[in-house]
């Protein structure tokens, strides 16, 4: 595709609930970051995928986010039992790979959490 | 002490004037440095990005980088209103390992006034 596309662009749920975000990189990226963002701050590193695998999950807060890439391209982020906390814009981003290669953001998804 | 710092701002710059950012970093071993800008409710793009000591120029904007003070700036010449944003400062642990995660400033935000 043209750029990285996330969806839903707003997702609002209950306290509690199961959600799910997906991002489609840029086709033939194999590298893929999910990152976290908070009103007013920088976006923080969540997980990082180099092909199917996850490379780097240092940045998941806790058990209840998991992140999958089944198939080398469309990765999702789960979060199960949302808490108010975990109210933010979570952006997807994709690189080519190569050493230099800048990292491609998508327009996120704003999760509210009630 | 955080990664990467930045001064939260707002810089309020008159158009057409210099405005200059600035960015420390604590881990010595980081090797390349990126500047995005987000505007409001988007998602950030990659301005420029820096490996070696010195300046860097691109049109209206220059990066600086010195290793031996752990500091990156970013001059941004003949400010126009259009540049009003919130610009993020990144950082990469290592310039050949291109999967490593990318570490994000806060973010300074400018304001160009005409």
């Amino acid at each position: 595709g043209a750029g990285v596309s996330q969806t839903p662009s707003n997702k609002v749920t209950e306290k509690g609930k199961y959600v799910e975000l997906r991002c489609d990189p840029i086709s033939g990226h194999t590298a893929l970051y999910w990152y976290r963002q908070s009103l007013g701050q920088g976006p923080e590193f969540l997980i990082y995928f180099q092909g199917t695998g996850a490379a780097d999950d240092s940045g998941l807060p806790n058990d209840r986010f998991f992140a999958v890439r089944p198939e080398g391209s469309v990765s999702t982020l789960k979060i199960q039992r949302t808490e108010r906390g975990d109210s933010a814009v979570y952006l997807c981003a994709s690189r080519s790979g190569t050493d230099n290669s800048p990292l491609h953001f998508g327009n996120g998804t704003r999760l509210t959490v009630t | 002490q955080k990664e990467v710092e930045q001064n939260s701002g707002p810089l309020s710059v008159p158009e057409g004037a210099i405005a200059s950012l600035n960015c420390t970093y604590s881990d010595r071993g980081s090797q390349s440095f990126f500047w995005y800008r987000q505007y409001s409710g988007k998602s950030p793009e990659l301005i420029m990005f820096i490996y070696s000591n010195g300046d860097k120029e691109d049109g209206r904007f220059t990066a600086q980088l010195n290793k031996a003070s752990q500091y990156v700036s970013l001059l941004i010449r003949d400010s126009q209103p259009s540049d009003s944003a919130t610009y993020l400062c990144a950082v990469n642990p290592t310039i050949k390992a291109a999967g490593n995660k990318l570490t994000f400033g806060g973010g300074t935000r400018v304001l160009v006034k005409p």
